[in-house]
């Protein structure tokens, strides 16, 4: 089975500056998807990014990007220029690239949760 | 908005009761995921369905039973509810079995 393993309960930035989440991940598989998810006050779960395993060129969106180290079964996100909206809690999750019996479920981590100080 | 719906928000009862949460996926979405968010479990995957079948079970009790009716919309019914159950259980969506899960809003169960 797939775990993921987020070891920052909590970090927090300052306004304009870059952070970065951890985030790591076991598996015996060859293709699969990562992604974050964040989760703000509101608690409605908002698709951040996503990587597939096959590619070797990191995953952007906007502030967003990755940094995915396949071999270290490692995929931090790095969040630039924060801003206020950026707080919330986020998951790294994993899913299987390959379709059976364990369907496609996402497997998340435990979260971090993001301060960003004005 | 990501176009997946749940009713309710929020719902109240008593221990040994029993519930249903509705979700309706994003509009031509077959898959159907459901997900249990709670303090000590975190989030836990807990059935998806399908095209109206069941395709995976996750960690989901024995008093938690699911199905996907033919317009796509799901339910999730909890019966001989416990304290234990009070979370967040959040549908998910997709195109298909290999495409990003969007999810809805949740439902806050709480019970007393």
């Amino acid at each position: 089975a797939q775990t993921v393993t987020q070891s920052q309960p909590e970090m927090s930035v300052q306004e304009a500056e870059t952070v970065t989440l951890s985030c790591t991940y076991d598996t015996s598989e060859s293709d699969y998807y990562l992604f974050w998810y964040k989760q703000p006050p509101s608690r409605q779960m908002i698709l951040v990014i996503r990587q597939e395993a096959y590619k070797q060129q990191n995953a952007t969106e906007n502030r967003f990007s990755v940094n995915f180290q396949k071999a270290a079964k490692s995929f931090s996100l790095k969040i630039s220029d924060s801003q206020l909206g950026d707080a919330a809690m986020y998951f790294c999750a994993y899913r299987s690239a390959y379709q059976g019996n364990a369907g496609n479920m996402l497997t998340f981590g435990g979260g971090t949760r993001l301060m960003v100080k004005p | 908005d990501s176009g997946v719906t749940q009713t309710p928000k929020h719902l109240i009862t008593a221990t040994g009761q029993r519930v249903t949460l509705r979700c309706s996926p994003r509009s031509g979405d077959l898959s159907v995921y459901w997900y249990q968010q709670s303090l000590d479990q975190g989030l836990q995957f807990l059935i998806q369905y399908y095209n109206g079948e069941e395709r995976a079970k996750g960690n989901i009790l024995e008093r938690f039973s699911a199905q996907q009716f033919p317009d796509l919309h799901s339910e999730l019914n909890l019966s001989s509810l416990e304290l234990g159950d009070s979370a967040l259980y959040f549908c998910a969506s997709s195109a298909g079995t290999v495409t990003e899960q969007y999810f809805g809003p949740g439902t806050r169960l709480t019970v007393t």
